[in-house]
């Protein structure tokens, strides 16, 4: 069953905006995870927050999390057109040894 | 360095027909390693894990199976296909920072 549930599905914006993708799950986690997928392509790892933390920066990437809220948050700032591609949420529950997916985020940057 | 390595990267089979997906790592010793199937548009749900050799989990009842048998390598098999085993399938193995490193994919159309 899938843990986290991307908001938006889709989300299209114009190079040099900023794009916010949420995720929302429903256990207590470990570590909440970020990865990204080229269109027909693996998925690709950009960032781990580990439950204790609030916030974690990775270059033009910011995520945040909020336990109380079971959610979390990436940012992307001065999106380019290369950005384009789907985002997905994963979280690691407790002594679970993989990693739940939600349904991810179709991010569209129109140069 | 450590990589993974997923092939072939697009197959069809006719129905009734038998599958075999490998996965290859190289780089790293007894990882966690992982398939996951990801349905058109959607996330990506977990088939099998492994912890090590001849060590097999399976998250959901199907037509697939899968095996170890050496500690880097993850392969994916059916006796016979069904329609519905359609789909993009990722291997993975587990990083030591908890982060999931994907292979390239594997497109599985069954006709």
């Amino acid at each position: 069953s899938q843990q986290g549930e991307e908001d938006p599905q889709a989300l299209s914006i114009q190079e040099g905006e900023n794009a916010t993708m949420n995720c929302s799950y429903k256990t207590s986690i470990n570590n909440l995870q970020w990865y990204r997928q080229n269109s027909g392509r693996g998925l690709v790892h950009l960032i781990l927050i580990r439950s204790n933390e609030r916030e974690k920066h990775s270059g033009r990437l910011r995520v945040t999390l909020d336990t109380s809220k079971k959610s979390s948050s990436l940012l992307i700032t001065a999106s380019r057109a290369a950005d384009t591609a789907s985002y997905f949420c994963a979280t690691h529950q407790g002594s679970a040894r993989q990693l739940t997916f939600g349904s991810g985020t179709q991010l569209t940057v129109l140069p | 360095s450590q990589t993974i390595h997923q092939w072939p990267a697009t197959l069809v089979q006719p129905v009734g027909s038998p599958l075999s997906l490998e996965c290859t790592v190289e780089g790293t010793s007894n990882p966690n390693l992982y398939w996951y199937r990801q349905a058109a548009g959607r996330g990506l749900q977990l088939l099998f894990y492994s912890v090590g050799i001849g060590q097999i989990s399976s998250e959901v009842p199907q037509n697939l199976s899968a095996s170890r048998p050496q500690d880097r390598q993850f392969i994916l098999s059916s006796k016979k296909l069904l329609l519905s085993d359609s789909g993009f399938y990722l291997c993975a193995w587990r990083t030591a920072n908890y982060g999931y490193t994907f292979g390239s994919g594997t497109r599985l159309t069954v006709v």
